[in-house]
């Protein structure tokens, strides 16, 4: 057990709906990461989040965002949903944003399935 | 921009067989290089990381890499695979940079028979 929690676990929808994933990292951790898996992408970085701000943006859809709140947690915010965007999604934390070395410690994923 | 290559996205040995997953990178800095594994239905636990120094690192469960700049290779061994190393590995690169993401490798399945 990392120590990262996400909900729910299994989230199946339909297209064209709007969904919420909702990390909470390790306690201590500032620093938040939304990855998805998928079967042709692969394991892709969304998005960052560190203390509150965005850090830093990766292959993230204009369809989807991304928040921090005040107490840490998360929430991916996936929205026009598409059968492509049917993946595992991770959320990772990590100590600080002190630099590429820190370990991202991952939660379980969120498997939505859109159909 | 950096990358990482993993040749062979599945690899099946015998129970106390020598495992070897191979991981290439590119990058025009230095590398911060990890590697991941993920059993079924499961999140990503780390096995090892290289930083700085040593360029042998040590990780959990009987695994090792080691970072050769030369080759610009960080490949996974384990002297002998049990059944329950049986899962999927992932090697990673972060460099300074480039924020704190991490670049994914497509990832090896490792079966291991009995």
């Amino acid at each position: 057990d990392s120590g990262v929690t996400q909900t729910p676990k299994h989230l199946i929808t339909a297209t064209g709906q709007r969904v919420t994933l909702r990390c909470s990292p390790r306690s201590g951790d500032l620093s938040v990461y939304w990855y998805q898996q998928s079967l042709d992408q692969g394991l892709q970085f969304l998005i960052q989040y560190y203390n509150g701000e965005e850090r830093a943006k990766g292959n993230i859809l204009e369809r989807f965002s991304a928040q921090q709140f005040p107490d840490l947690h998360s929430e991916l915010n996936l929205s026009s949903l598409e059968l492509g965007d049917s993946a595992l999604y991770f959320c990772a934390s990590s100590v600080t944003s002190g630099g590429p070395a820190d370990t991202q410690y991952f939660g379980p994923g969120t498997r939505l399935t859109v159909l | 921009a950096q990358s990482v290559t993993q040749l062979g996205s599945h690899v099946s040995v015998s129970e106390g067989a020598l495992v070897l997953l191979r991981c290439n990178y590119s990058s025009s800095v230095p590398p911060y290089l990890f590697w991941y594994v993920q059993y079924p239905n499961q999140g990503l636990q780390l096995l090892l990381k290289y930083t700085t120094g040593a360029t042998l690192v040590k990780g959990i469960n009987g695994f090792e890499a080691e970072f050769k700049k030369s080759e610009t290779s960080f490949h996974l061994t384990k002297p002998s695979a049990h059944m329950s190393d049986a899962a999927e590995y992932f090697c990673a690169v972060s460099v300074w940079g480039n924020t704190d993401k991490l670049i994914f490798g497509t990832g090896t399945r490792l079966q291991v028979f009995p």
